[in-house]
């Protein structure tokens, strides 16, 4: 499956934990998405990366909230000091050169008890 | 701040029936508009997409959307629904920057 990939698909963690999601986009695509996505919503954008470098940082996204693309390639997402409000689902998308479709992966299910 | 509202949030309807999804965004500028897609247990994909041109767009499985500027819509359309249609449906629009908006989706289910 040449896919976007995201690791792990559920996450269940204690208030105040910190945790990290991965995404492997496709492997030709240089943007890279972060979304997400509470019961009965749509995906709320997060950030997003061309390469390696984040261009663009939601409002909603805190101090606690950290995403890095070394080398342009696989992402990671990071959330220190979790609250139960973080409980959602993260959705990883990519989106190849000169194209605006967003391929999406199957999404962390993240889970503070 | 830019939105995207779906006016219907549960649809229900039986096979061969004629479906209409509302979608209505705000931003006066120039927008790139989608319908994604989720099957029931299935990835997020892109249903159509417009960004210029004709304004009635088609897409997979004989889905349509028609454009319509002064109204800011993108209404979704298909003439004779079937039972694999059941998904939840979202409406999602793309402005100048890097951002898209998705609205907060439409559970379409159709009765075999």
């Amino acid at each position: 499956d040449t896919g976007v990939s995201q690791n792990p698909r559920h996450k269940i963690t204690k208030r105040g934990q910190n945790v990290t999601f991965r995404c492997d986009p496709i492997s030709e695509h240089n943007r890279l998405y972060w979304y997400r996505q509470t019961l009965g919503q749509g995906p709320e954008f997060l950030t997003y990366f061309q390469n390696e470098a984040q261009l663009e940082k939601s409002r909603l996204l805190s101090d606690r909230f950290s995403a890095e693309r070394p080398k342009g390639s696989f992402s990671t997402l990071e959330i220190q000091r979790t609250e139960q409000g973080d409980s959602a689902m993260y959705l990883c998308a990519s989106t190849g050169a000169g194209s605006a479709e967003q391929y999406f992966g199957p999404g962390t299910r993240l889970t503070v008890t | 701040a830019q939105s995207v509202s779906q006016h219907n949030h549960h649809v229900i309807l039986s096979e061969a029936a004629s479906l209409e999804l509302g979608c209505n965004y705000s931003y006066g500028g120039t927008v790139n508009l989608f319908w994604y897609v989720q099957y029931p247990g299935q990835h997020l994909q892109l249903l159509l997409k417009y960004f210029s041109g004709d304004p009635l767009v088609k897409g997979i499985k004989g889905f349509e959307a028609e454009f319509i500027k002064s109204k800011f819509s993108f209404n979704l359309r298909k003439p004779s629904v079937q039972w694999s249609d059941t998904a939840e449906y979202f409406c999602a629009v793309k402005t100048g920057g890097f951002k898209t908006i998705f609205g907060a989706g439409t559970r379409l289910f159709v009765k075999a």
